[in-house]
């Protein structure tokens, strides 16, 4: 099984609310990656978890708060976004988190913020 | 820091016609090399990488590309296309940073197939 599987597929929330996305993988890899990408953008790394530590973090703003509860869950939580936090929003994972290592993708969540 | 450029945003070919997709990437002692694609409305996939060794490398769907150190290039190439290939092909490389490894990715090349 070579998924990575995420959920919601669609969000839309507004700049108040609370929400939080959800990644999961069952082929045993212990780095997880968060990635945002603006439409015919690249995407753009986010954090990395390596054995369920924060182990790189982008200058991400606080708003985004990333939550890795054990080696097959990646939660982001988000809190009073903006309206250009709008993007697809896409996790990933690979065995160790080494260089030489495919990153397996997940399908993505797309959020709209209002 | 390690960096990509892909040379053509976009790239519009028809069907059976060969295709090449350029990458070059900044120069280094040691590097890997990533090809990803990405179809509509999906994540990423992996298409081939270079590591070590033999300069031509194979991957799937076809697709195949050539790293030379010397120009310090990573061309994608097909040799006959078809509409499914239609979609974004993204040149990666490794990054080692304060923490670990991160994958930098070229700005896309948009690969369209045309009847």
């Amino acid at each position: 099984d070579t998924e990575v599987t995420q959920t919601p597929k669609h969000l839309v929330m507004g700049m108040t609310n609370k929400k939080s996305l959800k990644c999961e993988q069952h082929m045993g890899h212990r780095a997880m990656y968060w990635y945002k990408q603006k439409a015919k953008k690249p995407p753009e790394l986010m954090f990395v978890y390596s054995y369920e530590k924060l182990s790189i973090n982008e200058s991400v703003p606080s708003r985004f708060s990333p939550e890795c509860p054990n080696s097959s869950l990646l939660n982001l939580h988000l809190h009073a976004l903006q309206p250009e936090d709008s993007a697809l929003y896409l996790c990933a994972s690979s065995p160790m988190g080494g260089g030489s290592e495919t990153q397996y993708f997940g399908p993505g969540t797309r959020l709209l913020v209002l | 820091a390690q960096s990509v450029t892909q040379l053509d945003s976009q790239v519009p070919v028809f069907e059976e016609a060969p295709v090449e997709l350029r990458c070059n990437y900044s120069s280094s002692v040691s590097v890997y090399l990533f090809w990803y694609v990405q179809y509509p409305n999906q994540g990423l996939q992996l298409l081939l990488k270079y590591l070590s060794g033999s300069t031509l490398v194979k991957g799937i769907n076809g697709f195949e590309a050539e790293f030379n150190k010397s120009q310090t290039s990573f061309h994608l190439r097909k040799p006959s296309v078809h509409i499914s290939d239609t979609a974004e092909y993204f040149c990666a490389v490794s990054d080692q940073s304060t923490g670990g490894f991160k994958t930098i990715f070229g700005a896309g090349t948009r690969l369209f197939v045309k009847a």
